[in-house]
């Protein structure tokens, strides 16, 4: 079974600064999806950042990039220029590409990391 | 823009009693999740519907909770008899099996369940 750790219960950033949130993850297979999901408060969870695991290229989304280390199992989402509106829980989350098996499509999510902005 | 719908946003019960939860996913979104996540955490799956057919229930305590999506379109969730332990946010979420959005979850706002 895959796990996604987070190892950052809460972080804080200045308004316009850069911060970066960490994940680590564990599986046995070679192709997946990685994702960060940003939880604001009393909202609903939206898709921030998208990577698959075949292409090497980090993706990036405006202000917000991925690093990601395959050989390492390791996925941070950067956030540059940070703004009030980025005050959030996000998670890491993994979803397996494998078609034929039952978790076909379940996300697989981190323990979250609260951001806090400060203006 | 559409989203998915969910309701009731709150509900409080006395252990026990029974609770039941609605979820309305994207129009033509084939694939429909209930997720629970307890305060602090992150969600993990309870069930997997693609179309009225249950792909994966691994995680779902079935002797107090039951799922359905009868014509393949909304679905409910249901808790009898609740238990204090079942206190969380329980989330639904869809996506579509084809298109540029097929491997992208699109969340709906949750139902905030309070057990007595």
């Amino acid at each position: 079974a895959q796990t996604v750790t987070q190892s950052q219960p809460e972080m804080s950033v200045q308004e316009a600064e850069t911060v970066t949130l960490s994940c680590t993850y564990d599986t046995s297979e070679s192709d997946y999806y990685l994702f960060w999901y940003k939880q604001p408060p009393s909202r609903q969870m939206i898709l921030v950042i998208r990577q698959e695991a075949y292409k090497q290229q980090n993706a990036t989304e405006n202000r917000f990039s991925v690093n990601f280390q395959k050989a390492a199992k390791s996925f941070s989402l950067k956030i540059s220029d940070s703004q009030l509106g980025d005050a959030a829980m996000y998670f890491c989350a993994y979803r397996t590409l494998n078609a034929g098996g039952t978790s076909y499509g379940k996300l697989t999510f981190g323990q979250g990391t609260i951001l806090t902005v400060h203006p | 823009e559409a989203e998915v719908a969910q309701s009731p946003r709150y509900k409080i019960t006395e252990k026990s009693q029974a609770v039941a939860f609605w979820c309305d996913p994207i129009s033509g979104h084939a694939t429909l999740y209930w997720y629970r996540q307890i305060l602090g955490q992150g969600p993990e799956l309870l069930v997997q519907f693609q179309d009225e057919s249950v792909v994966d229930d691994s995680q779902l305590p079935k002797d107090r909770f039951s799922a359905e999506r009868l014509k393949g379109v909304d679905s409910t969730l249901k808790i009898q008899p609740a238990e204090l332990g079942d206190s969380a946010m329980y989330l639904c979420a869809s996506s579509p099996t084809s298109g540029s959005k097929n491997n992208e979850q699109f969340f709906g706002p949750g139902t905030r369940l309070t057990v007595l």
